[in-house]
C-alpha cells in the first residue's frame, strides 16, 4: 500500500518558472525524503528531512515538513527541461526499514 | 561504487511460468529492499533484508513469490505460476541502513 500521496499528479510547466508537488503521508514519520525517477529508470534520491526539521533547502530544491498537516512540499526553482521526470515522496518510521513510497508527480518541463 | 545493478532489464515470460530475477547491491550495503511498480504508479514495498535476514514481507507478497539473500550479498526474486498481473517493473534498492535507498534499474517484466 501507498504510504504518500502526491499533488498534483501532472505537472506541466514552461522552462525557468517554479514547480511545487505536495505529499500527504498517513502515519508518524522518522524522515521524509524525495526521490526522481526518470522514465525507465530507477529512483534516484534528492533530499531528506527528519522529523524535527522544518525546512532543507539543497541547490534549486526546496523542502518543507509539516508534521501536524503531516504533509511536505517540493519546490524546484528555476526549472530546466533536465528536470521531466517524475517525483515520489517516501517515508519511513526508523531506521529506514520499511520505506514507503507516494503515488508520485509527473513533472514535464517544456523548453 | 558501482551502482545497484540487477539482471535481466527485460523478461518476457508466458503465464504460468517461472521466473528469477537478480539483484546486486552496492557491495557495503547491509539493506536490501525489493519494490513493484506498475505504470504511473510509485513503488509499492514487497521485501527487504539486512544481511541474509529477511525481516519483513508485504502481503503483496503471495505464496507465489519468494525472495532470498543467501550470502548477505546479491538477492534473488522468484515468481512461480506467472499471471498477467504480475507484470511490473521490479525495483531493486539497497542501503546501510543509516542512508537513503539507492536503486537499480528494475526489471521489467512482460507475462503473455
Amino acid at each position: 500500500s501507498q504510504q504518500g500521496e502526491e499533488d498534483p499528479q501532472a505537472l506541466s510547466i514552461q522552462e525557468g518558472e517554479n514547480a511545487t508537488m505536495n505529499c500527504s503521508y498517513k502515519t508518524s514519520i522518522n524522515n521524509l525524503q524525495w526521490y526522481r525517477q526518470n522514465s525507465g529508470r530507477g529512483l534516484v534520491h534528492l533530499i531528506l528531512i527528519r522529523s524535527n526539521e522544518r525546512e532543507k533547502h539543497s541547490g534549486r530544491l526546496r523542502v518543507t515538513l509539516d508534521t501536524s498537516k503531516k504533509s511536505s512540499s517540493l519546490l524546484i526553482t528555476a526549472s530546466r527541461a533536465a528536470d521531466t521526470a517524475s517525483y515520489f515522496c517516501a517515508t519511513d518510521s526508523g531506521g529506514y526499514q520499511k520505506v514507503t513510497f507516494g503515488t508520485g508527480t509527473k513533472l514535464q518541463v517544456i523548453p | 561504487d558501482t551502482g545497484v545493478s540487477q539482471d535481466p532489464r527485460h523478461k518476457i515470460t508466458k503465464r504460468g511460468q517461472n521466473v528469477t530475477f537478480r539483484c546486486d547491491p552496492i557491495s557495503e550495503h547491509n539493506r536490501l529492499y525489493w519494490y513493484r511498480q506498475t505504470l504511473g504508479q510509485g513503488p509499492e514495498f514487497l521485501t527487504y533484508f539486512q544481511n541474509e535476514a529477511q525481516l519483513e514481507k508485504s502481503r503483496l507478497l503471495s505464496d507465489r513469490f519468494s525472495a532470498e539473500r543467501p550470502k548477505g550479498s546479491f538477492s534473488t526474486l522468484e515468481i512461480q505460476r506467472t499471471e498477467q498481473g504480475d507484470s511490473a517493473m521490479y525495483l531493486c534498492a539497497s542501503s546501510t541502513g543509516a542512508s537513503p535507498l539507492h536503486f537499480g534499474n528494475g526489471t521489467r517484466l512482460t507475462v503473455t
